[in-house]
């Protein structure tokens, strides 16, 4: 089956701008989390979604929202771009809590 | 507040060894804890998955343990080759939600041929 699909997979914004990133789930999956990785930090958790609600949310300031659709996709948003906001965000799914989780390829943001 | 680390942060092997990864967290009530490989520019595959109440797991060459009351967790490669090279991650969940896990910042393993 078809595993976690993420969009774009690269681009680059100007600061002050803002992106929205795309995250599809494994067909059944309903858990959807968004990871920012960056090479000073590592991988940090940004929030996660399950059935349209935020079930869980990281250190991050308000700039950084997300959203899960009925049919699981999940978006997630960055407003007024910072250069330190140059990273890899990583989504995954689950299906029942305490399984295995699966990473997409991520999408690479670049802020200039 | 969960730390998790990973040490070395690099390590170089000759092809053909056999090798231990650590990773060491400091609250040990976590629900579950997990090893992902990461290979370069590319997103996460968990290789083995430890629930709290188990003590290892083992897929082909790869065995990875799991003691809690010490705080640690070791991923055993057997046989390690040049295509084991890449990034090798290990994660805590602290809560049922499997989702919202803490990250070691990895260990970059290069199997010399």
């Amino acid at each position: 089956k078809a595993g976690v699909t993420q969009t774009p997979r690269y681009l680059i914004k100007t600061r002050g701008q803002q992106v929205t990133l795309s995250c599809s789930p494994i067909s059944g999956h309903r858990s959807v989390s968004w990871y920012q990785q960056t090479p000073g930090q590592g991988l940090q958790f940004l929030f996660e979604y399950f059935s349209e609600t935020q079930r869980n949310k990281g250190n991050f300031p308000g700039r950084f929202s997300g959203r899960q659709f009925s049919n699981s996709r999940s978006e997630m948003n960055v407003s007024t771009l910072e250069l330190g906001d140059s990273a890899l965000y990583l989504c995954a799914s689950s299906g029942q809590s305490g399984n295995t989780i699966y990473f997409g390829e991520g999408s690479w943001l670049t802020v200039v | 507040k969960q730390e998790v680390t990973q040490i070395p942060a690099a390590l170089s092997v000759p092809e053909g060894e056999n090798l231990v990864l650590n990773c060491s967290f400091t609250d040990s009530a976590i629900y579950n804890l997990q090893w992902f490989r990461q290979d370069p520019g590319k997103g996460l595959t968990s290789l083995l998955l430890i629930q709290s109440s188990q003590r290892e797991q083992t897929s082909g060459r790869l065995n990875a343990s799991l003691d809690k009351s010490s705080g640690r967790s070791t991923l055993y490669i057997a046989a390690s080759q040049p295509g084991d090279s890449a990034t090798y991650l290990c994660a805590v969940s602290i809560t049922g939600a499997n989702s919202k896990l803490t990250f070691g910042k990895g260990i970059t393993l290069s199997v010399r041929p």
